[in-house]
């Protein structure tokens, strides 16, 4: 079955470190999203690809950065962790708009940041 | 610029009894709706979604959500509780064009709490 994986599951690190989050995905999907959710905030978007070597940023996407080499795989990279960047992050991809089709929700990865 | 408001941070109801988890949207044009749920330590399932047409939208597990426009509305309501409905329930509205096309606004959450 198709599905969208997300590692590591948890994560700690240290401020300063770069850390990298993996998403994959095998429905083959142009679009892909990346949110941080916070106790009060609900989901909020981080960055997003509309396909292959397409990125833009979202509402929170200072101190990440997102690249897109290809269909499946959109990994997301803090450049120098900070305490404010411990969450949970959630990967999502999606077929098309036409009919707004579902959004599918990777199982997240909780990353603290000491 | 599009948003969602859910009034309740905190829910708590007894099994059997009747839900209503309330959103509130801002949006300039038709919405996307949507009503997803996060169990402890998951990642979100869509319960149900409305884009047009009958403003009464029936979803997986029981749920129905109502689409007012008149109030900027989207309630999830649920006739009888089940002690496994316990979980977060986000409200979302979709961006539909131009740069933000796809992208979804999240409510911050509703916290279901049953009592057996």
């Amino acid at each position: 079955d198709a599905e969208i994986t997300q590692s590591p599951r948890h994560k700690i690190t240290e401020t300063g470190r770069q850390v990298t989050l993996a998403c994959h995905q095998t429905w083959n999907h142009n679009n892909m999203f990346w949110y941080r959710q916070d106790l009060g905030h609900g989901l909020r978007l981080i960055h997003y690809s509309y396909g292959v070597q397409d990125t833009n940023k979202g509402e929170v996407s200072d101190g990440y950065s997102v690249s897109r080499s290809n269909t499946e795989d959109l990994p997301l990279t803090l450049e120098s962790a900070a305490s404010s960047q411990t969450s949970v992050y959630f990967c999502a991809s999606m077929a098309g708009f036409d009919s707004w089709d579902e959004q599918y929700f990777g199982p997240g990865t909780r990353l603290t940041v000491t | 610029a599009q948003s969602v408001t859910q009034p309740d941070i905190h829910i708590t109801v007894s099994e059997g009894a009747s839900l209503e988890l309330r959103c509130n949207y801002s949006y300039g044009a038709t919405p996307y709706l949507f009503w997803y749920v996060q169990s402890p330590g998951q990642g979100l399932q869509l319960l149900l979604k409305y884009f047009s047409g009958d403003t009464l939208v029936q979803g997986i597990k029981g749920f129905e959500a109502e689409f007012k426009r008149s109030q900027s509305s989207f309630n999830l309501r649920k006739p009888s509780v089940h002690w496994s409905d316990a979980a977060e329930y986000f409200c979302a509205v979709g961006a539909d064009r131009g740069s933000t096309l796809g992208r979804l606004y999240f409510g911050r959450g509703t916290q279901l709490t049953v009592w057996p």
